[in-house]
């Protein structure tokens, strides 16, 4: 069972479209992390939010911690191309060293 | 420039091998972490590491070993490969993690096993 699931799985848009990416669980995450994988790289570091209701902007990226920090939102406006890749949710509990990530949603944005 | 690297890009292997998969850090994390990634699962861990000569297991630790005989490397061991166990593997280095600190990755392997 996977405590962070995704949603959606996959997503093909064009250029200059909006879109919203989807991070849910039922478990509260004392921090959530997300991330973007390009193809044949590991994970790059996107942003971190740590407090519930917490918004992050990333330049088009505007990123969200919900208010009971059980979800996460990441909305992207006006997507390029140079946006595709594999976005990964990661969260904490605060009980050990490890991390929890999401099921993954697969962007492409076609030019 | 941080970095976690990986020894192999790609490897291919037969049934019954003991495969070895190697990552070294030069950012002096205490924590080091093996993750395989397959579509639609995301990164599942197999395990990790908090310091040198210490583990614990992650959410799928069955066939697969590890070690951490010094602190910037950390490798993954493969027993006896199986089919099942063809997939992206990523290593992945950070300090204090549990407290929503960075994840470094190193780049993949991708391992197949035939």
């Amino acid at each position: 069972t996977q405590l962070l699931e995704q949603s959606p799985q996959f997503l093909s848009i064009q250029e200059g479209e909006n879109l919203t990416v989807y991070c849910n669980s039922s478990s509260v995450f004392s921090s959530l992390q997300w991330y973007r994988q390009e193809p044949g790289e590991g994970p790059v570091l996107l942003v971190t939010v740590v407090t519930g209701g917490e918004v992050k902007k990333l330049k088009r990226l505007t990123f969200q911690f919900g208010d009971a920090r059980k979800d996460s939102s990441l909305h992207i406006t006006a997507a390029q191309p140079g946006d595709t890749g594999l976005y990964l949710c990661a969260g904490d509990q605060n009980t050990g060293n490890q991390f929890y990530f999401g099921t993954g949603t697969s962007l492409t944005v076609i030019p | 420039d941080v970095k976690v690297t990986q020894s192999s890009r790609y490897l291919v292997k037969r049934t019954g091998e003991k495969v070895f998969l190697e990552c070294v850090q030069d950012m002096d994390h205490e924590n080091m972490f093996w993750y395989r990634q397959d579509p639609g699962l995301g990164l599942r861990l197999i395990y990790f590491s908090y310091d040198v000569k210490m583990k614990e297991k992650g959410d799928i630790p069955e066939g697969y070993s590890v070690s951490r005989e010094k602190k910037e490397r950390f490798s993954l061991i493969l027993e006896s490969a199986s089919t099942n166990q063809t997939s992206m593997y990523l290593c992945a280095s950070g300090g204090g993690l549990g407290r929503g600190t960075e994840a470094f990755f190193g780049q993949g392997t991708r391992l197949t096993v035939v």
